[in-house]
């Protein structure tokens, strides 16, 4: 089967870190993709793994563990726009990525 | 290029229907995908074309969903005797990926299919 695990909901506040985990069992894997997605919009790419490793973008950054089947997304200096939720998602092979149900991020002032 | 288009943006229809949505994909974009997403859920995969070849196909998708991709460009979804959970928001992404490679997808605004 297919299985990708994120908390359902996460709260921090504004400035700080947070860090969003994913682990995942999968029948296949060639990459692994985060995504935030607004209310009522689209999701939006944010990151990229296929190997092991930390992969930083600006405030973003992504790790990846393929033999632990885990992943986290790590967000600096939180601001109240990062309040959105958070979508793991894996590309078991085939080029069909399938998403976790997301982690809804909520930063307070 | 304004990004991936679907539309209509909201369809509303009574239960036993049939509905037809449309995504224009990114210009030169060569892989599509067409995804369904609950409230509180991620985006669930429908299917998939390479180009005008309809790839992969999800075995949640009954044969009341069909989806084509006629000479690599746009795409339509079909729902045939439409159903009240098929309620949803259906989504199209896109991507340009060379061979092999992955790339991330660009999605559209949605659809927002109510049926009643």
């Amino acid at each position: 089967g297919q299985n990708i695990d994120q908390p359902t909901e996460m709260t921090a506040t504004e400035g700080a870190i947070v860090q969003i985990n994913c682990t995942y069992q999968t029948s296949g894997f060639n990459g692994l993709f985060w995504y935030q997605q607004h209310a009522g919009e689209a999701p939006t790419f944010l990151s990229y793994n296929v190997l092991d490793g930390l992969e930083e973008k600006g405030r973003f950054s992504s790790f990846l563990s393929r033999s632990k089947g885990y992943s986290y997304l790590l967000l600096k200096e939180l601001q109240m726009k990062d309040s959105a939720s958070y979508l793991c998602a894996v590309n078991t092979g085939g080029f069909k990525t399938i998403f976790g149900a997301g982690t809804r991020l909520f930063v307070k002032a | 290029d304004t990004g991936v288009s679907q539309d209509p943006r909201h369809k509303i229809t009574k239960r036993g229907q049939n509905v037809t949505f449309r995504c224009d994909p990114i210009s030169e974009h060569n892989r599509l995908y067409w995804y369904r997403q609950t409230l509180g859920q991620g985006p669930e995969f429908l299917t998939y074309f390479q180009n005008e070849a309809q790839l992969e196909k999800s075995r949640l998708l009954s044969d009341r969903f069909s989806a084509e991709r006629p000479k690599g460009s746009f795409s339509t979804l079909e729902i045939q005797r439409t159903e009240q959970g098929d309620s949803a928001m259906y989504l199209c992404a896109s991507s340009l990926s060379p061979g092999d490679m992955n790339t991330e997808a660009f999605f559209g605004q949605g659809t927002r299919l109510t049926v009643v």
